[in-house]
């Protein structure tokens, strides 16, 4: 079964507002998730590594004021795309380890992903 | 993100053969590798992992990892037209954060 849940599935929004999107682990807890964004036709890009209870860490090139990241709990990570402009509109997908920040080695899993649409 | 590379294809193989997935990595301490599915409109979902140089099988699907070339492959034995889908190479760079990048993705169509 799923075990990192990821809402909204889908979200439109106008030109200027922000959306926030929530990735959960379930049944474990991870003190590092990651935020990748996914344009049509092209792979998953990297963007930040949320922290628990510290700042995330972003990518050579992502906006950090654009990009909010909460890590607030074990459990929980959210992602706010302030001030939505069309250009942002993408598949956002959160990630993390089952066995919480242990092994740096293993994989992956993902959730569901989110399909932002920005009017 | 150019450190892991793949050939971009499209790939169309007949219900039955092999499919041969290929993939370069730039960073040489890479020590972790993976091979992820993903079907349109949907999020990766994990084949295989392969850590170590040689081969690694689990059911239809082969990893094979080369550190000294860089190189990973992915094979599909008995392709079936279910297996069309888009297959990720991804790495972990030498980092203590763990943090995973993706090639750009094959895109597999098995024909019945």
């Amino acid at each position: 079964g799923a075990v990192v849940s990821q809402h909204p599935s889908r979200v439109i929004c106008k030109s200027g507002t922000s959306v926030k999107i929530e990735c959960r682990s379930l049944d474990f807890q991870a003190t590092t998730m990651f935020w990748y964004r996914q344009f049509p036709k092209q792979s998953l890009m990297l963007m930040a590594t949320s922290n628990e209870g510290s700042k995330a860490t972003y990518e050579q090139g992502v906006e950090k004021d654009k990009f909010l990241i909460n890590h607030a709990s074990l459990t929980l990570s959210t992602l706010t795309v302030t001030s939505a402009h069309p250009e942002d509109s993408s598949f956002y997908i959160c990630s993390a380890r089952r066995g919480g920040g242990g092994n740096p080695n293993s994989p992956l899993h993902f959730g569901n992903g989110t399909r932002l649409t920005v009017t | 993100q150019k450190e892991v590379e793949q050939n971009s294809g499209p790939l169309s193989v007949p219900e039955g053969a092999i499919a041969s997935l290929n993939c370069t990595y730039s960073d040489r301490v890479s020590q972790s590798f993976f091979w992820y599915r993903q079907y349109s409109g949907k999020s990766p979902e994990l084949i295989m992992s392969i850590y170590s140089n040689g081969d690694k099988e689990d059911g239809r699907f082969t990893a094979q990892l080369n550190k000294a070339s860089q190189y990973v492959s992915l094979l599909i034995r008995d392709s079936q037209p279910s297996d069309s889908a888009t297959y990720l190479c991804a790495v972990i760079r030498g980092s203590t954060l763990g943090r995973l990048y993706f090639g750009r993705g094959t895109q597999l169509t098995v024909w019945p």
